[in-house]
């Protein structure tokens, strides 16, 4: 069972369309990060929100964590084809040893 | 400044053979950590360093895998013997601190066959 469950896990759409991205878990996070990884690459950071209810954007993106710092989303507006790629939620469990654990990831292509 | 260095950065040999990743973090980073991404998933972590001591390294195979940091730089992973299963890319990723923003190197895709 992952901690953090993403969805959907793949997205293909066009160019100029909007997408929604989620991460949910049944745990509590003391942070969550969003990452997006391209073929070949590593994972690198977008942002890290670490307050209940928080919304960072950065931007087309808006990142948004739940109340309960239990859940995320990430939105982008009129997306574009360099949006494609792999985009992963990460977190440590409040209150933990500070293990990061990772969702599966949304694989998102954006077609021109 | 220089990212996190990883070599090599594919390397493909035959079940039961002995494997070894190289990672340089960015200088001045203290803590180090090993990454499995198996294909569709997202990275699993292998070990964490402070410095040259490992921690949270429950998710190691000890049976196989082994790693070290000597002088708290830069680091290796070795497996021995590799299985099928081990297939995969292995991502190293540093950051200043424990909790601090990690940086990641491109990875080593490994192909066992």
């Amino acid at each position: 069972t992952q901690l953090l469950e993403q969805s959907p896990q793949f997205l293909s759409i066009q160019e100029g369309e909007n997408l929604t991205v989620y991460c949910n878990s049944s745990s509590v996070f003391s942070s969550l990060q969003w990452y997006r990884q391209e073929p070949g690459e590593g994972p690198v950071l977008l942002v890290t929100v670490v307050t209940g209810g928080e919304v960072k954007k950065l931007k087309r993106l808006t990142f948004q964590f739940g109340d309960a710092r239990k859940d995320s989303s990430l939105h982008i507006t009129a997306a574009q084809p360099g949006d494609t790629g792999l985009y992963l939620c990460a977190g440590a469990e409040s209150g933990g040893s500070y293990i990061p654990t990772f969702g599966r990831g949304t694989s998102l292509i954006v077609h021109p | 400044e220089a990212g996190v260095v990883q070599s090599p950065r594919y390397k493909i040999i035959e079940k039961k053979q002995p494997v070894a990743f190289w990672c340089n973090p960015i200088s001045g980073h203290n803590t180090l950590y090993w990454y499995r991404q198996n294909l569709g998933q997202g990275p699993e972590l292998l070990i964490r360093y402070e410095n040259e001591e490992a921690v949270d390294d429950s998710q190691l195979p000890k049976d196989r895998f082994s790693a070290e940091r000597l002088k708290g730089v830069d680091s290796t992973l070795k497996i021995q013997p590799a299985e099928l299963g081990d297939s995969a890319v292995y991502l190293c990723a540093s950051s200043l601190l424990r909790r601090e923003t990690q940086y990641f190197g491109p990875g080593t895709r490994l192909l066992v066959l």
